[in-house]
């Protein structure tokens, strides 16, 4: 079985300050993971994603993820935090190479970013 | 042009009613999807049909009743509203990976449709 835990149901920065959003998997595989954002009254669109190759992925805004086996981690990132980063992130993980996307979600992290 | 798009967005209904969501995308995945997002945010998949078949089906009461009429659209039809049924619901979809090759892994989301049961 598979399972993502997101530390964290919310997290505040200040504009231009760094971005640590925390998750913890468990997989009886080694896992694809990914991270998606929600903006408010949106659909969900995906960040990045680790399949099993480089172990720092970097995704679109300026986010990136780093997995961590030794770990069991995969904890988003960005430098500095713009306004309109404010949004909730969700930590997914499914098992790699199966022809059909099973994906097992996070709780979601809820970023607020302030002025 | 939206790549997936359900329609309605929002619905308010009494308990005991039947409903639907309707879900097309023009991104030519065979594969789409619904799932159930709470008041938490939580979100969980119910159904998942790849080239009209279902090949995912969650423990979801059978008053769900998904249908795919072609690969591109994908509807659900809910009998029997109930207080709990009140949630997000998304419907999405993904390209399959080739045999031999990993699937992306990404999933393309429609905005939504909020369904409160009154």
């Amino acid at each position: 079985a598979q399972s993502v835990t997101q530390l964290d149901s919310h997290v505040s920065v200040s504009e231009g300050t760094p971005v640590l959003l925390r998750c913890n998997y468990s997989s009886s595989y080694s896992p694809s993971l990914f991270w998606y954002v929600q903006h408010p009254n949106k659909g969900l669109q995906l960040l990045l994603k680790y399949t099993s190759a480089a172990t720092l992925v970097k995704g679109i805004n300026g986010f990136e993820a780093e997995f961590k086996k030794s770990e069991t981690s995969f904890h988003l990132t960005k430098p500095s935090a713009h306004m309109s980063d404010a949004a909730e992130y969700f930590c997914v993980v499914s098992r790699p190479n199966t022809g059909f996307q099973k994906l097992v979600f996070g709780t979601g992290t809820r970023l607020l970013v302030s002025p | 042009d939206t790549a997936v798009s359900q329609t309605p967005k929002y619905l308010v209904t009494q308990m005991g009613n039947d409903k639907s969501i309707k879900c097309e995308q023009n991104l030519g995945h065979d594969t789409m999807y619904w799932y159930k997002q709470d008041s938490k945010k939580f979100l969980k998949i119910m159904f998942s049909y790849n080239n009209k078949e279902l090949i995912i089906n969650e423990t979801v009461p059978n008053r769900f009743s998904p249908k795919s009429p072609d690969k591109a659209h994908l509807n659900l039809h809910i009998n029997s509203l109930e207080l709990g049924d009140s949630a997000v619901y998304f419907c999405a979809s993904s390209q399959v990976g080739r045999a031999g090759t990993a699937p992306t892994g990404e999933l393309f989301f429609g905005e939504g449709s909020r369904l409160t049961v009154l």
